[in-house]
């Protein structure tokens, strides 16, 4: 059963647009939330995290948003760049807990169209 | 160095052979995951390190895998007697401390490919 889902594999937008990448988990027990960003033939980067004392956090371009009740956080990126095209990875974690792991998601494949 | 460092970059093997695979984590991080992505598929957790604690196994797919690391530093990876479907990318990664909501820092990966 997963825990983390993101459930579109793939994601098409326009330079300059924004992109928004969705991620929803079942566990009550994740309290923290982090987005990673991979290039092909390349370890995963941290990108931006969230805790759940928190409903938004904001970098720059990129802006993580959650929503504790619906157990839905989303990544929006604007404006978009090329530059961008990535798979992107939801992560999630029991940051109070015993669980030393990330949870990950299957990942979604921004392409941002120049 | 200054990243997670992972060896062999690129591996294939013959199906039934063990292969080893090694990481060196970033200086001073207690903490060392080990994680595979297949094709298609996402990040798969496989094995925990936090500095002298009893590893968190909890995700080897089957006891052809184990996981070993000295002290706070090296870790290998063993898969025994490979199978085709133990073809992926094998990340290590490494962070500060553990369950404290730090962000991990992940090698390039040893890609496996077992024929």
């Amino acid at each position: 059963d997963q825990q983390v889902k993101q459930n579109s594999p793939s994601l098409s937008v326009q330079e300059g647009r924004i992109s928004i990448l969705n991620c929803d988990y079942t566990n009550s027990m994740f309290d923290y939330f982090l987005w990673y960003k991979k290039y092909p033939a390349e370890g995963p980067t941290f990108l931006i995290s969230i805790s759940s004392i928190k409903d938004k956090n904001e970098d720059g371009r990129f802006t993580v948003f959650l929503n504790k009740s619906a157990k839905h956080l989303s990544l929006h990126i604007v404006p978009s760049q090329p530059g961008d095209s990535a798979v992107y990875f939801c992560a999630a974690e029991n940051y109070g807990g015993s669980q030393g792991n990330l949870i990950f998601g299957k990942g979604t494949k921004l392409s941002v169209k120049p | 160095g200054a990243g997670v460092s992972q060896s062999p970059s690129n591996k294939v093997t013959e199906k039934g052979k063990d292969v080893e695979l090694r990481c060196d984590p970033i200086s001073g991080h207690t903490a060392l995951y080990w994680y595979r992505q297949r094709l298609g598929q996402g990040l798969e957790f496989l094995i925990y390190f936090q500095g002298n604690s009893a590893p968190d196994k909890s995700g080897l797919p089957s006891d052809r895998f184990s996981a070993e690391r000295t002290g706070e530093s090296v870790s290998t990876l063993t898969i025994q007697r490979t199978q085709q479907e133990d073809s992926a990318v094998y990340l290590c990664a490494s962070s500060p401390i553990g369950t404290a909501g730090n962000t991990i820092y992940f090698g390039e990966g040893s890609w496996l490919t077992v024929v």
